[in-house]
């Protein structure tokens, strides 16, 4: 079975500084995956995605993530945090058994002024 | 939200009662998803559809039943058997990726939050 790790409940940074958000994977074959973000009450938008190709990955808003197979991780950056970015962000990856994603627990992202 | 609306926004349902929430997009996909969601929990897949007139259960699908009769919609009935429905659902879509499916991305609807009474 597949799965999705998102260690940090939370994570904190000062706004104008640098963000990481981490995610590792647990996928039988090619990795397919996913960012989301989720503003309160409201749907999922999409980030990022990776499917092949270039390890680094660039998405919306200024958002980018890493992909390293030999860590199996697919971190999410910015180089430079906005107070908007404030809310939840879900990693996922595709689920090779079926047109679904597998999601992880998601990371509350609170960026202060 | 693109183009998936999901209806209501708020549905208070009693005990022993069935609700529907409403699913419809105009993005032409083929696949619809339900997913619920829980805090700390992430989301967790209900039922799934990949073409018109077929579905399939996800992870979390007994108490919730689901039809797909159109391409443009995709509505989930919350049973009585559900004993703890109370959550918010997501709906999502997405058209068949050049992978086979796997690398294809879900568009998500505003979603619907569920309270019981």
């Amino acid at each position: 079975a597949q799965s999705v790790a998102q260690p940090e409940d939370q994570v904190n940074v000062a706004e104008g500084n640098p963000l990481t958000v981490k995610c590792t994977y647990s996928v039988s074959g090619n990795p397919y995956l996913f960012w989301y973000v989720q503003y309160p009450n409201r749907g999922l938008q999409f980030l990022l995605k990776y499917i092949t190709g270039d390890n680094l990955v660039k998405g919306s808003y200024g958002f980018e993530a890493e992909f390293n197979k030999s860590q199996t991780s697919f971190h999410l950056k910015k180089p430079s945090a906005l107070v908007s970015d404030s809310a939840l962000y879900f990693c996922a990856s595709g689920d090779t058994g079926r047109r679904a994603l597998t999601f992880g627990s998601g990371t509350r992202l609170q960026v202060q002024p | 939200d693109g183009g998936i609306t999901q209806s209501p926004k708020y549905l208070f349902r009693k005990e022993g009662q069935n609700v529907t929430l409403s699913c419809e997009q105009n993005l032409n996909h083929d696949a619809m998803y339900w997913y619920r969601q829980d805090p700390g929990q992430g989301l967790r897949l209900i039922y799934y559809s990949q073409i018109v007139n077929d579905f399939q259960k996800g992870d979390i699908a007994e108490g919730y039943s689901v039809s797909r009769e159109k391409k443009e919609s995709f509505p989930l009935t919350v049973t009585s058997a559900q004993k703890n429905p109370t959550a918010f659902y997501l709906c999502a879509s997405s058209i068949p990726h050049r992978t086979g499916g796997l690398g294809e991305t879900q568009y998500f609807g505003p979603g619907t939050r569920l309270l019981v009474l």
